[in-house]
């Protein structure tokens, strides 16, 4: 299986200041130059929303401050400038193969 | 517009067997995948499997004995069947849509999901 280590597990970041998350992955998620890593969003009582695709492609309605990349084993989410909604908790996710798998989890706080 | 919606027992006891349903709205079974997560309380989020939309399954291989997702596409549900349950089991359980791009997947749409609580 791939396995996914977020870093940090937590985070506290200044409204108006940037925000990285990183996620490394056990083995390259890369297929036909297409990177297969999903960052989601989590706020509590809620279900996940997808922010990030194919590691650097915005879903849908989601606010232009949130962007990601990278490639092979090493992703990062970032979020600029801070707003107090984005407080929540944020997990990537590889859909390279079966069995997908998610990152622990990182929770970003205001602070 | 793109609805999923999951409904389920609530509370199973031990050693039992569990059925989720995921009725979903908005698009057609046949042209989308969907994919059952769960995530227990105050923990990470863990994919279970998926079923695509020619039928064909996919699961979790540290679950797989104990699971079965299947489809009705002609009543938009699909169905989560997971037996010998154990206290560890005791989650949130969500369905999510697929979508794709270029060949990569990614779960776009989930709904609230449903509570399981595995308890005597």
């Amino acid at each position: 299986d791939i396995v996914l280590t977020q870093s940090p597990a937590s985070l506290a970041v200044s409204l108006g200041q940037r925000a990285t998350i990183s996620c490394r992955a056990s083995e390259s998620v890369d297929n036909f130059g297409i990177s297969f890593m999903n960052w989601f969003q989590q706020k509590p009582g809620q279900p996940p929303k997808l922010l990030i695709y194919a590691a650097s492609n915005q879903g849908s309605g989601v606010p232009a401050r949130f962007s990601g990349s990278g490639s092979g084993t090493d992703f990062s989410l970032n979020i600029h400038p801070m707003e107090e909604d984005d407080t929540a908790m944020y997990f990537c996710q590889q859909s390279k193969e079966v069995p997908y798998t998610f990152g622990g989890g990182t929770k970003l706080e205001i602070k | 517009q793109v609805q999923l919606k999951e409904s389920g027992p609530g509370l199973v006891a031990p050693s039992q067997s569990l059925s989720i349903t995921c009725t979903v709205s908005g698009f057609s079974l046949t042209g989308y995948g969907v994919n059952w997560v769960r995530q227990p309380p105050g923990k990470g989020l863990e994919w279970l499997g998926m079923i695509w939309g020619d039928g064909t399954t996919d699961y979790n291989s540290a679950l797989k004995s104990r699971l079965s997702i299947s489809k009705d596409n002609s009543k938009s549900q699909v169905f989560l069947k997971m037996n010998t349950l154990q206290t560890d089991d005791t989650a949130r359980y969500y369905c999510a849509r697929v979508d794709y791009y270029y060949g990569s997947s990614f779960f776009d749409y989930w709904g609230q999901g449903t509570t399981l609580t595995v308890s005597s």
